[in-house]
């Protein structure tokens, strides 16, 4: 069964500095790759997502790659702030009617 | 006001109990899902409806049933709960139909702890 895999390992980081989080799946590509930001207490929302035939894709300080040779979506937070700090969880999304299966995601703390 | 909302916000019940957590949403969405959050173990659906009529089992839906009352309501039941399902529980909804890729919106969440 496909398997999406973070980083369980919280990500600490300077400020001002770019903060990059790791999603890798096992098995079949997804249509969509979705990301969102969770803070404790509160539910997930929604950031922004990656088509297949995608390469990259950019949101303000926000930038997601994917790599389907690789089977890996990468997350970078450019110029970081400590209003960063959170879990971050990566979605695949088999199709465009399908459920999605989350990451466990990981949790990033930006110091000062 | 919140768009999903979820009730009760916390729980505390013993074991053998029967439990109601429920899920209202104004969105206007039909796909409605519930799931599970657990340390190092990421979200897990349990349900998941497509529509009023369509209810169907996600990953982990053993020892969870549900409801779907309306296109604006969604209830997740505990027939008879157990410590293993101390967790915390969240409804979310998608409209695929607008932009395919199902994005969620996701309710607050509701912490239950089973003694």
């Amino acid at each position: 069964s496909q398997k999406i895999e973070q980083n369980s390992e919280a990500l600490n980081i300077q400020e001002g500095k770019t903060a990059t989080l790791t999603c890798n799946y096992t098995n079949y590509s997804p249509a969509y790759l979705q990301w969102y930001r969770q803070d404790p207490g509160r539910g997930p929302v929604f950031l922004l997502l990656i088509r297949e035939n995608e390469k990259e894709k950019r949101k303000e300080r926000l930038k997601v790659t994917f790599d389907t040779t690789l089977k890996q979506s990468l997350f970078h937070i450019t110029a970081s702030q400590p209003a960063d700090s959170a879990t971050y969880l990566c979605a695949h999304q088999e199709h465009s009617a399908s459920k999605i299966i989350f990451g466990s995601g990981t949790r990033l703390s930006i110091r000062p | 006001d919140a768009d999903v909302t979820q009730t009760p916000r916390n729980r505390i019940t013993k074991t053998g109990k029967r439990i109601m957590l429920e899920c209202s949403q104004t969105k206007g969405h039909d796909r409605m899902y519930w799931y599970r959050q657990d340390p190092g173990l990421g979200l897990r659906l349990i349900y998941y409806s497509f529509d009023v009529k369509d209810i169907n089992k996600g990953e982990i839906s053993d020892g969870y049933s549900v409801s779907r009352q309306a296109q604006a309501k969604f209830s997740l039941s505990l027939e008879s709960a157990i410590p293993n399902q101390t967790a915390l529980y969240f409804c979310a909804t998608s409209d695929p139909g607008q932009a395919s890729y199902n994005e969620q919106f996701f309710g607050p969440g509701t912490r239950l702890t089973v003694l």
